[in-house]
């Protein structure tokens, strides 16, 4: 099984921040993986997809990279709306997600 | 518009059987997965396993195997989620969700999820 480990599991920021979060996977994925943002009582929404593509109506804020089998999702200048809980997910072998990132209010 | 509805909340007692459902709309049913994620409460996000309605094919997260049962009715376009004997540990929020599959097999669509409560 592939094991998706995420970091931090929460931060806390401020309007305007530049946010980074990290996604480690347990052997190559290649670029299967996706991000998802999820707010309290929601259900969770696709952000990014194939580590960098983003998805269609998602603010270009939102970003993602890989390097290796090492993910990052990067929100260039926290908004309001923004304060959620985020996942990663691999799709290279069945599903995994990652255990989730907190970003709260500072 | 792509829409998939989800039955309502459940309320079981150990032991219990449960089956859930997942309507989909605007889009041709039977050429997604659907999968079914599992979120207990103030916990991750888990993947529980998907089924390919058009012949059923299905596939379970290791952890799930053995512990439920999904299905599909394409003539209905519903998808399902069962349990033969619930447990408490059971009880969490499941949302199901439109899986491409095509690289990159990501989940676009989500329904609103249905929460299932065991308690005796």
């Amino acid at each position: 099984d592939i094991h998706m480990t995420q970091s931090p599991s929460s931060l806390s920021a401020s309007v305007g921040d530049r946010v980074t979060i990290t996604c480690r996977a347990s052997q190559n994925i290649i670029s299967y993986l996706n991000w998802y943002q999820q707010k309290p009582g929601k259900a969770p929404k696709l952000l990014i997809y194939a580590a960098s593509s983003l998805q269609s109506g998602v603010p270009s804020r939102f970003s993602g990279s890989r390097s290796g089998t090492d993910f990052t999702l990067t929100i260039s200048s926290l908004q309001p709306e923004d304060f959620a809980t985020y996942y990663c997910q691999q799709s290279h072998s069945s599903w995994t997600f990652g255990q989730g990132t907190r970003v709260e209010v500072k | 518009e792509v829409q998939l509805v989800q039955s309502g909340a459940e309320v079981k007692k150990p032991g219990e059987s449960l089956k859930i459902s997942c309507k989909g709309s605007g889009y041709t049913f039977s050429t997604y997965w659907i999968a079914w994620v599992r979120q207990m409460p103030g916990k991750g996000l888990e993947w529980m396993g998907v089924i390919y309605p058009d012949d059923s094919e299905t596939r379970y997260s290791p952890s799930f195997q053995g512990q439920v049962t999904i299905s599909a009715d394409k003539s209905i376009s519903t998808a399902y989620l069962q349990w033969s004997s619930l447990k408490a540990s059971d009880t969490a929020i499941h949302y199901c969700a439109r899986g491409l599959t095509t690289d990159p097999y990501y989940f676009d669509f989500w329904g609103p999820g249905t929460l299932v409560t065991v308690s005796s």
